[in-house]
């Protein structure tokens, strides 16, 4: 069964520091989203983005983030200067529409740790 | 604007039997899907159930069924015949199916253990 991709699994970056968090969606979805969920706490929806633009973002999605499709495969989420409360699992998800009864596909998660 | 609120911060069950696990939802969109995810101790996000609230039949896919109970606006996730791998947080979410609501809104979670 296709699945959503995440790498890296876990990634640890000094505070400060950019990074990137990358995903390959299913292949044939259209819509693509980022969550968020720190440790023990629920998780929280950061952006949606379809036909190359973000459609949707919260509060928590400030200019310190962007996302990016670089290619037709790959989704990326980039954190321009780190802070400690960014420390969190990262999920990539995806689906084939936003109506109807179409789920979010989600990724493993990338376990982002800020030092 | 749309809340979950799942009450149950834990639960047990025993290998075999039923477990209901509770999610009351409050929402002005006339038209919402509600969702349930599994998330095991590996951190996964899995996709379990749908209902639409104008679904006129509960959701049902295998051992999972889906108590939909619309004028109370609850959603509660039945697993029947528990299995030891059942045991993972679990997540109710909501979104609305119009307009340009696309985020999953997910309530806090419950976490099962099923036990021998």
């Amino acid at each position: 069964e296709p699945e959503v991709t995440q790498t890296p699994s876990h990634q640890v970056t000094q505070m400060g520091q950019e990074v990137i968090l990358r995903c390959v969606p299913i292949s044939n979805h259209l819509y693509f989203y980022w969550y968020r969920q720190i440790l023990g706490q629920k998780v929280e929806f950061l952006v949606s983005f379809y036909n190359n633009e973000i459609s949707e973002k919260s509060e928590i999605f400030d200019d310190q983030f962007s996302v990016e499709r670089p290619d037709g495969s790959n989704f990326t989420l980039k954190i321009r200067s780190t802070k400690l409360e960014d420390s969190a699992m990262y999920f990539c998800a995806s689906s084939t529409q936003t109506g109807g009864n179409q789920p979010q596909h989600f990724g493993d998660g990338t376990r982002l740790s800020i030092l | 604007a749309q809340k979950i609120t799942q009450t149950q911060p834990g639960m047990f069950v025993q290998e075999k039997e039923a477990v209901t696990l509770d999610c009351t939802y409050d929402t002005s969109d006339p038209s919402y899907g509600l969702f349930w995810y599994k998330q095991p101790s590996s951190g996964e996000m899995i996709f379990l159930i749908y209902q639409g609230s104008y679904d006129q039949q509960n959701a049902t896919e295998g051992r999972y069924s889906l108590n939909f109970q619309k004028a109370r606006k609850s959603a509660n996730l039945v697993i029947s015949a528990s299995q030891l791998g059942d045991s993972a947080m679990y997540f109710c979410a909501m979104r609305d199916l119009e307009g340009s609501g696309y985020a999953l809104n997910f309530g806090k979670g419950t976490s099962l253990l099923v036990t021998p």
